[in-house]
Order: structure tokens, then sequence, then C-alpha cells
């Protein structure tokens, strides 16, 4: 079965410095997966995604994920973090033949200044 | 408008009330989504239109209903609901249902049992 985990609950990084928000999956075959970002008030949005191809996405507002098959680890990670990407981030997984998708419990990212 | 788009923002209801949540898509997309956001737990997700045809239904209790009357708009309606049931309801679409297309998301109504 599919699954993703999201090993920490929180993750706290000053302004300026590298942040890794981690993400590990289970998923038989190739797997699709994806970063959502949600603000507070707001419904989640869509940060990248990785279907096939390089190992590195880079997606929205500079965020880019590292896919790592030997680990099972799609992390998330930006060179340097703002103020203003303090948010909640879901790693998330597409059940196999679609329509279903596996949200992680999510992880609060808190930038400081 | 652009995007989805969900109403009312904000809902209090008493257990007997009924009441609908509106979700419209501007996108263009084919596939509709019900998620249940509720604090500490995971995203859940309720029911799946694709082609306005119901794909999922994930054990959700009778009491809400979905409706998709055509490919931009989906309806939840609430009746006897439980204290339990207060949560953030998020609306979804995407393309299609296929596992490599991203959904887009409304902002959510967020909804008071009382």
């Amino acid at each position: 079965a599919q699954s993703v985990a999201q090993p920490e609950d929180q993750v706290n990084v000053a302004e300026g410095n590298p942040l890794t928000v981690k993400c590990t999956y289970s998923v038989s075959g190739n797997p699709y997966l994806f970063w959502y970002v949600q603000y507070p008030n707001r419904g989640l949005q869509f940060l990248l995604k990785y279907i096939t191809g390089d190992n590195l996405v880079k997606g929205s507002y500079g965020f880019e994920a590292e896919f790592n098959k030997s680990q099972t680890s799609f992390h998330l990670k930006k060179p340097s973090a703002l103020v203003s990407d303090s948010a909640l981030y879901f790693c998330a997984v597409p059940y196999t033949g679609g329509f279903k998708t596996i949200f992680g419990a999510g992880t609060r990212l808190f930038v400081k200044a | 408008e652009t995007g989805v788009t969900q109403t009312p923002r904000h809902l209090v209801m008493g257990m007997t009330n009924k009441k609908s949540l509106k979700c419209e898509q501007h996108l263009g997309h084919n596939a509709m989504y019900w998620y249940k956001q509720s604090a500490k737990k995971p995203l859940e997700l309720m029911f799946v239109y694709n082609f306005k045809e119901q794909t999922e239904n994930n054990s959700v209790p009778s009491r809400f209903s979905p409706e998709c009357p055509n490919s931009s708009h989906l309806f939840l309606h609430l009746h006897t609901l439980q204290p339990e049931d207060s949560a953030l309801y998020l609306c979804a679409s995407s393309q299609d249902g296929l596992e490599e297309n991203e959904q887009f998301f409304g902002p959510g109504t967020r909804l008071t049992v009382l």
C-alpha cells in the first residue's frame, strides 16, 4: 500500500539559512511524489512534483526537492529561508490508478527573523 | 474569479440544521474532490468526482451528501451533523484523476457544529 511519512511535526530555521523538510515514502512501482504548502486560512497550494527523470525537482518560490530512490525519500529544500515561508508543508503520493492521494501529516515550518 | 472558490468561508450550524457547501472551479478541470481537514489529523479524502461521476466515497457517513451537477461545480450537503464534524472542508480539482496531475485547492469552508 502507498504511504508517506513526515517525521518532523515542526522545523525551526533562521531566516537566510537553508531549510529541509523531510518526507519518506512507500510505493509499489515508480512513484509520483508531490509537495504542497498551506498558509494560514488558505487551502493547500501545489509546490512541485516528481514524475520521472532528474532527481532534483525545482518548484515554486525557490523550493526544490530531491528524489532519492535508495532511501525512499523526497525531501523539500530551499537554500535561503524567508520569514514568509512559514507555513504547513505536506508531502503526498497518489494511489496507483489515480483519484486518491495520500497526504502526510504535515510539517509546520517556522522561519525566525 | 480564478482558480477554485468555495462558499461560504465560515459556517456555524446546529445539529438539526441542513446546509450546503459550494465549490466552483474555473480551471477547466474534470476531477473534483472534497477533503476534511481536522486539527491534529491527516487530510481525509471524502469524495471524488471525475467527469461528474463519483469515483470514490471514502466511507463517509450519510449525513454528508455530495452533488456534482457539472464538471465545474461541486456541492456538499450537510444534515444532522455532529460536533466532531467541525473542521475545515476543502474542495480541490485536477485536470483529471490521473496520478501525475496536481490538485488545486480552494480556501476551504470552516465549519462549526454546535
